[in-house]
Parts: structure tokens; C-alpha cells; sequence
């Protein structure tokens, strides 16, 4: 079976904090994909981020930084300095390498306060 | 490009009519996909198709059909409409192999 589950309902920081968002996922398949979506108050759902089961590198981009443990099952994303912009709702998610679904978790709302 | 389209934008239905989202895409995109998304809530599948003339179900197919006679169109087929799919419904389509969705704006969806 696969799971995303993202425990952080809401979270709040004041600009400039730091934050990270947690995902925790469940596969038993050895080859699988993860992904980062961010879903700004304008609805529209942007493809963030993109990471192999066979690639545990963690990547930064710009204030985004990901990173990837296979040991704890996790996919965690940190917002470094957080702007107003990054107000949003992210969500996680699984594609197993033998399907064709997309397992997504319930999203982390974020809300940055100036 | 365009990406991945969606109409309309909004609409409102009463209870027992229906209606066909449009999904295009012009990415050559093989698989396509639709999900709603409630108030508050995750993304949940309703159908998904790997290619023209292949569909299939998801999590909540229930109340929906689908058709993929072209590689381009998705059409999403609401029958009967019940207050139980006011939602915001997302069309995606993925590459071959094991790449990243990409979204159409959604159509928000009221049925009273």
C-alpha cells in the first residue's frame, strides 16, 4: 500500500524564520518518486521539487532545500528566511515506479506573518 | 504552449443536472488524470487514463465518467449532479516514465 501523511496541519512562523514541513511516506516497492507541490491562496498547483528512491542526495534551491532519508521514510522541506510569498498550502506526494497513481498527502497550510 | 487547460473556470449546477469539464493538454503527455479537491482537503483521484482509449478508476469514481479518444482531451462527465461534488476539480497530465504531474488551473464547481 502507499501513504503519504503530512502530520502538520497548519503551521505559522513570522517572516524571515525558517521552516520545515514533514512528509512521511509508506511504499514497499524499492523504486518510487517523490514530490513537492505548492498550492499559493490563488489555487493553482505548482510542481516544486521531484526526487528517485535511488537518489538520496538532498538539493537546495534557493531558499528550498529538501531532504531525503530512506532510513525514516521521510521527504522534508525547509523554507529558509520565509517570506509572505510563500503563504501556502504544500503537499507531498508518492508515484510508486510500478503504477501510473499519484498518492498525494493532505497538505501542510503555511501561513507567513509579516 | 498552453499546458494544460480547463473550462470552464466556474460553474454552477443544480441538483440532477449535468455537465463535462474539458481537460486539454498539448504537451503529448500520455497520461492524463482528474481529482477534486473538497474545502480543506487533499487531492482525492476520480479517473486516470495512461493513454487514448484507456481509463481508468480511482479512489472516487463514483458519479463520474471519463473518456480519452484523443491524446490531447480528458473529458471529465458529470451525470445527475448531487451537492456531494461541489468541489474544485484539477486535470493533470505526466510524461512517460516516472515524471511529475502538471495541473490545469481548476474548475470550481457548485452544485445547489
Amino acid at each position: 500500500a502507499q501513504k503519504v501523511t503530512q502530520a502538520q496541519t497548519e503551521i505559522s512562523v513570522v517572516e524571515k524564520e525558517d521552516v520545515t514541513l514533514d512528509c512521511v511516506y509508506e511504499t514497499r516497492d524499492t523504486t518510487y518518486y517523490l514530490f513537492w507541490y505548492k498550492q499559493p491562496p490563488s489555487g493553482e498547483l505548482v510542481f516544486l521539487i521531484r526526487r528517485n528512491s535511488f537518489d538520496e542526495q538532498n538539493e537546495i534551491s534557493g531558499r528550498y532545500s529538501w531532504n531525503f532519508q530512506k532510513s525514516t521514510s521521510s521527504f522534508n522541506f525547509t523554507i529558509t528566511a520565509s517570506q509572505v510569498v510563500d503563504s501556502a498550502v504544500y503537499f507531498c506526494a508518492l508515484r510508486s515506479g510500478t503504477g501510473n497513481q499519484f498518492y498525494f498527502g493532505t497538505g501542510t497550510s503555511l501561513t507567513v506573518i509579516p | 504552449n498552453a499546458g494544460v487547460t480547463q473550462t470552464p473556470k466556474f460553474r454552477i449546477l443544480k441538483i440532477g443536472q449535468s455537465m463535462t469539464l474539458q481537460c486539454t493538454q498539448d504537451m503529448n503527455h500520455n497520461y492524463m488524470y482528474w481529482y477534486r479537491q473538497d474545502p480543506g482537503m487533499g487531492l482525492k483521484l476520480i479517473y486516470y487514463s495512461v493513454g487514448a482509449g484507456i481509463t481508468d478508476k480511482g479512489e472516487v469514481p463514483n458519479g463520474y465518467n471519463v473518456s480519452r479518444s484523443t491524446t490531447e482531451d480528458f473529458p471529465l462527465r458529470l451525470e445527475l449532479a448531487a451537492p456531494s461534488q461541489t468541489s474544485v476539480y484539477f486535470c493533470a497530465t505526466s510524461g512517460t516514465g516516472f515524471y511529475e504531474q502538471y495541473f490545469g488551473p481548476g474548475t470550481r464547481l457548485t452544485v445547489t
